[in-house]
């Protein structure tokens, strides 16, 4: 069983404050790391698709690192706003395996 | 161009019945996934369609489960004798060739609840 874990379950933020949150999987046989937004009635939004070792993506005002000698993944969203409040997913997918999801990290963006 | 689209979106069925979820991926998809959430938990893994190939049906947590795929689209699960611990949000995805990096398209998902 692999261990995917994010951190924190839930935050709040104040819109305009910048936030950030991890993703940890397992560091060996690393494939692909996936984040996800799901917003609250509807489909998961895939953001990003992770693959190297020092990747950094970015969308818009969020953007995600990737470490994967170490584990972790992080993702930050700058200047917060409302309609950035969703559950965001992360899933790794080590090789020859399927996407295991962790818990999520529930945003909450308080004007 | 159209997403993935689920049906129903909600259903209420009595423990002991059968159900069936549909699910209709993203037209030339090859890779399809059922995921489930139930209360409070992750997204579980529950069976992988990818083309012509057998599917890895390990996420399946009883043989009250099963799916089919026809035709390499439209896929089916269908939930046998429900129990109450079926009670879960069940999310269809596919992708284009269905490889690890490859991204999943999720659809609306159905919402299921046994009582």
């Amino acid at each position: 069983i692999l261990n995917v874990e994010q951190s924190p379950q839930s935050l709040h933020v104040q819109e305009g404050d910048s936030t950030n949150f991890t993703c940890s999987f397992p560091s060996s046989n690393f494939y692909a790391l996936h984040w996800y937004r799901w917003e609250t009635a509807k489909s998961p939004e895939a953001l990003f698709v992770m693959t190297l070792n020092g990747d950094e993506k970015k969308k818009g005002r969020i953007s995600a690192t990737l470490n994967t000698k170490e584990g972790y993944s992080y993702l930050y969203i700058k200047g917060s706003q409302p309609e950035d409040s969703a559950t965001y997913l992360c899933a790794f997918k080590a090789a020859g395996n399927k996407l295991t999801f962790g818990g999520g990290t529930r945003v909450l963006v308080k004007p | 161009g159209a997403g993935v689209s689920q049906s129903p979106s909600n259903k209420v069925t009595e423990k002991g019945k059968d159900v069936e979820l549909r699910c209709d991926p993203i037209s030339g998809h090859t890779a399809l996934y059922w995921y489930r959430q139930s209360l409070g938990q992750g997204l579980e893994f529950l069976i992988y369609f990818q083309g012509n190939s057998a599917p890895d049906k390990s996420g399946l947590p009883s043989d009250r489960f099963s799916a089919e795929r026809t035709g390499g689209s439209v896929s089916t699960l269908t939930i046998q004798r429900t129990q109450q611990e079926d009670s879960a949000v069940y999310l269809c995805a596919s992708s284009l060739v269905g490889l690890g990096a490859d991204t999943q398209y999720f659809g609306p998902g159905t919402r299921l609840t046994v009582l």
